[in-house]
């Protein structure tokens, strides 16, 4: 079955932290996307791939890392989160800009 | 830069009336344009796309869309709601050609449906 997964999916932490959040796509997308979900914002994007070992930074990248070293993985790294990060996050990937994009199930996390 | 607005946070609609959910993008050139329905507790799911062709698309569900290039709009549709309907909305784009391809997403409505 053709699918993003995430984990974990739901996540209570402190503040500075370090957290890393997993995504995989078992489709061989060559995009890749992190976004977060905040009420009455919709889905901004955090990071975004194009490759392998090719990353750029969308609207919200302040706080965030990301890595593409596998094709297929594309995880999310808070090295010290704060609370202006509790937020809801989707990986998501693609083939092309033409294509539907496909979601993980998303991440709910809350930094206390 | 590409942006896209979703007018009214909040759509309200008897079963079986008609559904509007308005979408404007503001963008140089047409870009691809993408709306998206979120259930609750779950992911992002296609409902449907333009990308180029026919300007009226169908997608799942029963729902259909027209891009209106002079009126930069793509307008989402569906004669008949359905209780199931009831979800949140996103319209979506991204520019064509090469470069960075980001998908920017409007801030959503949500769809209430009445019995």
């Amino acid at each position: 079955e053709a699918q993003v997964t995430q984990n974990p999916r739901y996540l209570i932490t402190v503040t500075g932290k370090k957290l890393t959040v997993t995504c995989s796509q078992n489709m061989n997308h060559e995009y890749m996307s992190w976004y977060r979900q905040d009420p009455g914002l919709g889905l901004r994007q955090i990071y975004y791939s194009m490759n392998v070992e090719v990353t750029d930074k969308g609207d919200v990248p302040e706080g965030y890392k990301v890595s593409r070293k596998e094709k297929r993985n594309f995880p999310l790294i808070l090295e010290s989160p704060s609370p202006n990060q509790t937020s809801l996050y989707f990986c998501a990937s693609r083939q092309g800009s033409a294509n539907e994009q496909y979601f993980g199930p998303g991440t709910r996390l809350t930094v206390t | 830069a590409q942006s896209v607005t979703q007018l009214g946070s909040h759509v309200s609609v008897s079963e079986g009336a008609l559904v509007l959910l308005r979408c404007n993008y503001s963008s140089s050139v047409p870009p691809y344009l993408f709306w998206y329905v979120q259930y609750p507790n779950q992911g992002l799911q296609l409902l449907l796309k333009y990308t180029t062709g026919a300007t009226l698309v169908k997608g799942i569900n029963g729902f259909e869309a027209e891009f209106k290039k002079s009126e930069t709009s793509f307008h989402l549709t569906k004669p008949s709601a359905h209780m199931s309907d009831a979800a949140e909305y996103f319209c979506a784009v991204t520019p064509r050609g090469t470069g960075r391809r980001a998908l920017t997403f409007g801030s959503g409505t949500r769809l209430q449906v009445q019995p």
